[in-house]
């Protein structure tokens, strides 16, 4: 199956901070979504994004699907921003989603 | 906008008992999915539901879970004889029939065995 690489797996920020988040694929997906996991444990879908860019508010995210890989961005950050951020894919078929590690955001004030 | 729901957000149970994780997915939606989390690692598969039959599952998924779709809103998992092991984070997820959809998350169940 799949093999899923986060990077980094810890980043520390001060407030205000742009970051960069980065997800490798061992082979080619064509789901593939961010998620942000709050406090509380919840998954947050932040982009479903298999190939292309896309943005919300302060969050965009670019997936390179020929070369395997996507990028979250996350610009001017604040402190509701930490947490630990995940990427997942999935491939034809019922497509189960196969998640990465995980990287946490720490936001300082 | 429609939300996977899942209950209870917390479960305490003892070693050795069944217990019963309850899921309604999305009302139109026609897959779907248990995941699972061990506190402090990643999310993994465990099992996917189409056309009221298991399509896919993982090692994981051996002889004491099992998964139903009694009616037409519920999914729900069934661990028979609960281990230590299987104190995790669950979550539900269920996905549209229809191609390029992503896959909408419950906000968990919370399992800890005593």
């Amino acid at each position: 199956g799949i093999q899923v690489e986060q990077s980094p797996p810890d980043l520390i920020l001060q407030e205000g901070a742009n970051s960069t988040l980065r997800c490798n694929f061992s082979d080619s997906v064509n789901n593939l979504q961010w998620f942000h996991q709050n406090p509380w444990g919840q998954l947050i879908n932040l982009f479903y994004i298999p190939s292309g860019t896309k943005q919300n508010g302060r969050l965009s995210a670019t997936t390179v699907a020929t070369e395997r890989y996507s990028l979250l961005y996350i610009s001017s950050s604040q402190t509701t921003d930490s947490g630990v951020y995940f990427c997942a894919g999935g491939v034809q078929g019922a497509q189960k989603l196969v998640f990465g590690q995980g990287t946490r955001l720490t936001i300082n004030p | 906008e429609p939300e996977v729901t899942q209950t209870p957000s917390h479960q305490v149970t003892q070693m050795g008992q069944e217990v019963i994780l309850r899921c309604v997915p999305i009302s139109n939606h026609l897959y779907f999915y248990w995941y699972r989390q061990i506190l402090g690692q990643k999310v993994e598969f465990l099992v996917s539901f189409y056309n009221n039959e298991i399509s896919e599952k993982s090692e994981i998924f051996d002889d004491q879970f099992s998964v139903e779709r009694p009616d037409g809103s519920n999914f729900t998992l069934k661990i028979r004889s609960t281990k230590l092991e299987d104190s995790a984070m669950y979550f539900c997820a269920s996905r549209g029939d229809w191609g390029g959809q992503p896959q909408h998350f419950g906000d968990g169940t919370r399992l800890s065995i005593l």
